[in-house]
């Protein structure tokens, strides 16, 4: 089974703060995805990377960053962390190629106060 | 730039009941088509997909969609639910002209089944 985790089911950060999400994902996928799950806006893609040290922004990438050093892994970093931050996190990845479906991970509920 | 519309955000549903879940995109290339679902506190998993061939797909759990070309549509039918269907519906699109296999969601319809 392909898995993905996710550091922290729930966290607590103040404004301001420096935050780091990190996602593993174990089936050797080329693709890793970050979103934003918010309720009535469904999910928005922040940042996306389709290789080792390679990154592209999606559609709502600002106040936020991304690294990517191994390729298993793939983290999302809030610089300064602010309350409209305050959302669900959500990691996936893909294998690249014709199949197309991206496994989630169980999500990261961040609370900015 | 591709969008997608769910247009109902809740809908409730009685057990043994049939239920149809709306989805209608835009886009000016063509795109692959997604359902994914999320049962509560979870993460999303995929429900079904439509790549290419017979345009109804169905899934292990007796969900099917079909795609519409001319209506922009890939609605999701259910001809009798269970209270385990209980749960948020993701539409979602990926543009075939790029390789990066971005999806683009819709805002989510919650299935209420009750008994």
């Amino acid at each position: 089974d392909v898995k993905v985790t996710q550091s922290s089911r729930y966290l607590v950060k103040r404004t301001g703060e420096k935050v780091f999400l990190e996602c593993v994902q174990d089936m050797d996928h080329e693709n890793m995805f970050w979103y934003r799950q918010d309720p009535g806006l469904g999910l928005r893609l922040i940042y996306f990377s389709y290789d080792v040290k390679m990154k592209e922004k999606g559609d709502i990438p600002e106040g936020y960053s991304v690294s990517r050093e191994k390729k298993e892994r793939f983290s999302l970093i809030l610089e300064s962390a602010s309350t409209n931050q305050t959302s669900m996190y959500l990691c996936a990845s893909s294998s690249g190629g014709s199949n197309y479906e991206q496994y989630f991970g169980p999500g990261t509920r961040l609370t900015v106060t | 730039a591709q969008s997608v519309t769910q247009l109902d955000s809740q809908v409730p549903v009685f057990e043994e009941a049939p239920v149809e879940l709306r989805c209608n995109y835009s886009s000016s290339v063509s795109v692959y088509l997604f359902w994914y679902v999320q049962y509560p506190n979870q993460g999303l998993q995929l429900l079904l997909k439509y790549l290419s061939g017979s345009t109804l797909v169905e899934s292990i759990n007796g969900f099917e969609a079909e795609f519409n070309k001319s209506q922009t549509s890939f609605h999701l039918r259910k001809p009798s639910v269970h209270i385990s269907d209980t749960a948020e519906y993701f539409c979602a699109v990926s543009p075939m002209n790029t390789g990066f296999q971005k999806l683009v969601f819709g805002t989510g319809t919650r299935l209420l089944v009750s008994p």
